[in-house]
């Protein structure tokens, strides 16, 4: 099972919107509702931000939100803010019943 | 609140095998809604999602290609804990190693393990 496909890195100024994609296969992004995202700092375990596709938990805030179209799904982050910048990870359900990440996109909030 | 504590050593030598335990605290490992996973992470590989066991009327297992021949995952009911094995180890093997809850038809992972750094290093 091949990693999904994220940018290496995105950036953006305090109060812009960042979008961070996530390219799979139709076995797996593309064949599932179950994509979840992840925010990782550093020497931190990662923590789920997204999870269904666009679904928050509860203490998440509104400013993270997730869509889907075919093999690509995508993260926005509005109103960034300092205490975004992180590593973004993907993770998808897959045909053979495994999930799979992608492989990480530092955000920079310049 | 679900909590999981991780525990093992950090340093194993080549050829040899990796075993981690993962203890769970708020929930049961005979949870029919619950799966219990193992995630590592490294420079090279990035995150990569190992494997998990769950029950289901009988206890089942789902590994990922990469470590299937080398992987066992197994749960602990007197204990409520999980466990990880991966043998025949390399140094690419070196890694953080995590645990961490998934659910039926809830393909998230949540929460997680603080993580354990494991070495494979003679």
């Amino acid at each position: 099972q091949s990693a999904l496909t994220q940018p290496a890195s995105v950036s953006g100024s305090p109060g812009q919107s960042i979008t961070i994609s996530c390219t799979g296969t139709s076995s797996d992004v593309g064949g599932y509702n179950y994509v979840s995202w992840y925010q990782q700092h550093p020497g931190k375990a990662p923590k789920l931000m997204i999870y269904d596709v666009s679904n928050r938990p509860s203490g998440v805030s509104n400013r993270f939100s997730g869509s889907k179209s075919g093999n690509t799904a995508s993260l926005t982050i509005s109103g960034l803010q300092a205490e975004d910048e992180a590593d973004y990870y993907c993770c998808s359900y897959t045909s053979s019943a495994t999930l799979v990440f992608g492989g990480g996109t530092k955000l920079t909030v310049l | 609140q679900v909590q999981l504590q991780q525990s093992g050593p950090g340093l194993v030598q080549p050829s040899q095998t990796l075993s981690l335990t993962c203890a769970i605290s708020g929930d049961s490992v005979s949870s029919n809604t619950a799966a219990w996973n193992w995630i590592r992470q490294s420079p090279s590989r990035g995150l990569e999602w190992l494997g998990r066991t769950y029950y289901r009327s009988k206890w089942s297992n789902d590994y990922a290609v990469s470590v299937k021949s080398r992987i066992t995952i197994n749960p602990d009911t007197s204990k409520n804990q999980f466990s990880l094995q991966l043998n025949s180890v390399t140094p690419e093997d070196t890694a953080v190693y995590y645990c961490a809850r998934s659910g039926y038809y809830a393909e998230w992972l949540d929460p997680w393990g603080r993580g354990t750094l494991v070495t494979v290093s003679s």
